[in-house]
């Protein structure tokens, strides 16, 4: 049973339009929810969280949303540049168990066409 | 952010045999989890290895198949035991700082 999804295997964007990448998952006692970009040949690095008692956060082109009642999250990316090129994982969490266990997203792959 | 060095970052392994993975971190961290990435899946979490204490895996993987060592704060192994085509994967260490897991660059692991 698949907790988080990302139902985009890939998406294909013209630079400087905005890049949506989007993550549901099924259970509602998450509450901290990541981005991470994958480079081939490198591991996953962190982009940007979420709590759950927020619903926007924000970091230079990045923007992570979140909608606690649909269980969904996305990732903005705007402008976006041939350097997003990646595949990106989402991922959540249960803050309270305090055990850093994060499951994670099968991945969309990103491709920013110059 | 810490920095993770991990290796070997390939290998092709016969079936049968075992492959130990090393992690090591740049900081002392209580916590290093072991990930693996099958082909076309998600990044799936192994255990959690803490420093003084046995591995606490996962539902679906054992001590048997996933020997973890974690002698100190900076630096872990895990082991892939006798091994099946089916255990062909990336298998990725992590550890928790400042709110998010950084990795190491991951071991891409074939059976033949």
């Amino acid at each position: 049973d698949q907790q988080v999804k990302q139902n985009s295997p890939s998406l294909s964007v013209q630079e400087g339009r905005i890049s949506i990448l989007n993550c549901d998952y099924t259970n509602s006692m998450f509450d901290y929810f990541l981005w991470y970009k994958k480079y081939p040949a490198e591991g996953p690095t962190f982009l940007i969280s979420i709590s759950s008692i927020k619903d926007k956060n924000e970091d230079g082109r990045f923007t992570v949303f979140l909608n606690k009642s649909a269980k969904h999250l996305s990732l903005h990316i705007v402008p976006s540049q041939p350097g997003d090129s990646a595949v990106y994982f989402c991922a959540a969490s249960l803050t309270t168990s305090g055990t850093y266990k994060y499951i994670f997203g099968t991945g969309t792959r990103l491709k920013v066409l110059a | 952010s810490a920095v993770i060095s991990q290796k070997p970052s390939r290998d092709i392994c016969q079936r049968g045999t075992s492959l130990t993975i090393q992690c090591q971190v740049d900081s002392q961290v209580t916590m290093m989890f072991w990930y693996r990435q099958q082909p076309g899946q998600s990044l799936t979490l192994i255990a959690t290895a803490n420093q003084g204490s046995e591995a606490t895996y996962e539902s679906g993987f054992v001590i048997d198949k996933f020997p973890i060592s974690r002698p100190n704060l900076t630096f872990s192994t895990l082991t892939v035991s006798n091994m099946s085509p089916e255990d062909s994967s990336i298998y990725l260490c992590s550890v928790v700082l400042y709110g998010g897991n950084t990795f190491g660059s991951g071991t891409r692991l074939t059976v033949v």
